[in-house]
C-alpha cells in the first residue's frame, strides 16, 4: 500500500532552469509532507517541509506547493544548479504520536551544466 | 554541534550472524528512528524509540530484529540471525520530538546509514 508516490524515477534540467519534483499521497490523514535530499552513501538531508493547512512554503530556491483537494505537491528548484543533483525524496507524515515518515520511493534530478 | 551519529558505516555478515547498528541522536534529541532502504526503494519505517521506551514499532519484522534505546549510551538496532534479504541500507534519525500541546513541528535528522551486506 503506497501512500506517498514519485511517480518520476528521474528528471534532467538545464542548469539555471526550474526543476519541478511531483508527489501525490493517498492518506488524507496526514498532517505535514516534507522533502528530503539525498546523495549516494550519505543520509537524507532535510529541505523544507510544509503543514497541511498551508498551500505554500518558501525558503530560497526551494517552494513547496500543496494541492489537498488533489493530493498532490511538489518541489520547485530555481533557478537549478549542478549541485542540486541528488534523490528527491518526498515524505509524510501523522501527529497522532511521534513522527513515522512514510516515504515516496525517489526521484533522481540531473541538473546539466 | 555534531549530528547524527552511526556506526559502522558499512557492516559484512554471513548468513546466520548477528548484526548491531548502533546509533547516537543529535545533542538535545531524545527520541529515534529506524528506518530501512532496499535497493531501488524509499525509506521504509522500522521502529520509535525514546529512552528506554519502545513508542511504535510497527514497522520491524515480526522476528529476528529487536531495538533499544537504553538510558546511556547509543540506540541499537539488533539483526539476529541475518539472511540475504537483510541486505540494505539502515538509517538512523533523530528529533526533539512532538511538544505537547503541540506548538511547532519538530523535523527529523538523519544520520548516514549504515550498509548491511549478507553474504
Amino acid at each position: 500500500d503506497q501512500q506517498v508516490k514519485q511517480n518520476s524515477p528521474s528528471l534532467s534540467v538545464q542548469e539555471g532552469r526550474i526543476s519541478i519534483l511531483n508527489c501525490d499521497y493517498t492518506n488524507s490523514m496526514f498532517d505535514y509532507f516534507l522533502w528530503y535530499k539525498k546523495y549516494p552513501a550519505e543520509g537524507p538531508t532535510f529541505l523544507i517541509s510544509i503543514s497541511s493547512i498551508k498551500d505554500k512554503n518558501e525558503d530560497g530556491r526551494f517552494t513547496v506547493f500543496l494541492n489537498k483537494s488533489a493530493k498532490h505537491l511538489s518541489l520547485h528548484i530555481v533557478p537549478s544548479q549542478p549541485g542540486d543533483s541528488a534523490v528527491y525524496f518526498c515524505a509524510a507524515d501523522t501527529l497522532e504520536y511521534g513522527n513515522k515518515l512514510v516515504f515516496g520511493a525517489g526521484t533522481i534530478l540531473r541538473v546539466k551544466s | 554541534n555534531a549530528g547524527v551519529m552511526q556506526n559502522p558505516r558499512h557492516l559484512v555478515r554471513r548468513r546466520g550472524q548477528e548484526a548491531r547498528l548502533r546509533c547516537s541522536p543529535m545533542k538535545g534529541h531524545s527520541h529515534v528512528y529506524w528506518y530501512r532502504q532496499l535497493p531501488e526503494e524509499g525509506l521504509k519505517f522500522m521502529v520509535y524509540l525514546q529512552k528506554e521506551n519502545i513508542i511504535d514499532e510497527s514497522g520491524m519484522p515480526k522476528e529476528r530484529f529487536s531495538a533499544e534505546f537504553p538510558k546511556e549510551g547509543p540506540s541499537i538496532l539488533r539483526i539476529q540471525q541475518v539472511v540475504r534479504g537483510d541486505s540494505a541500507a539502515y538509517f538512523c534519525a533523530s528529533s526533539p520530538g512532538v511538544t505537547f500541546p503541540y506548538s511547532s513541528y519538530n523535523e527529523q535528522f538523519f544520520g548516514p546509514g549504515t550498509r548491511l551486506t549478507v553474504l
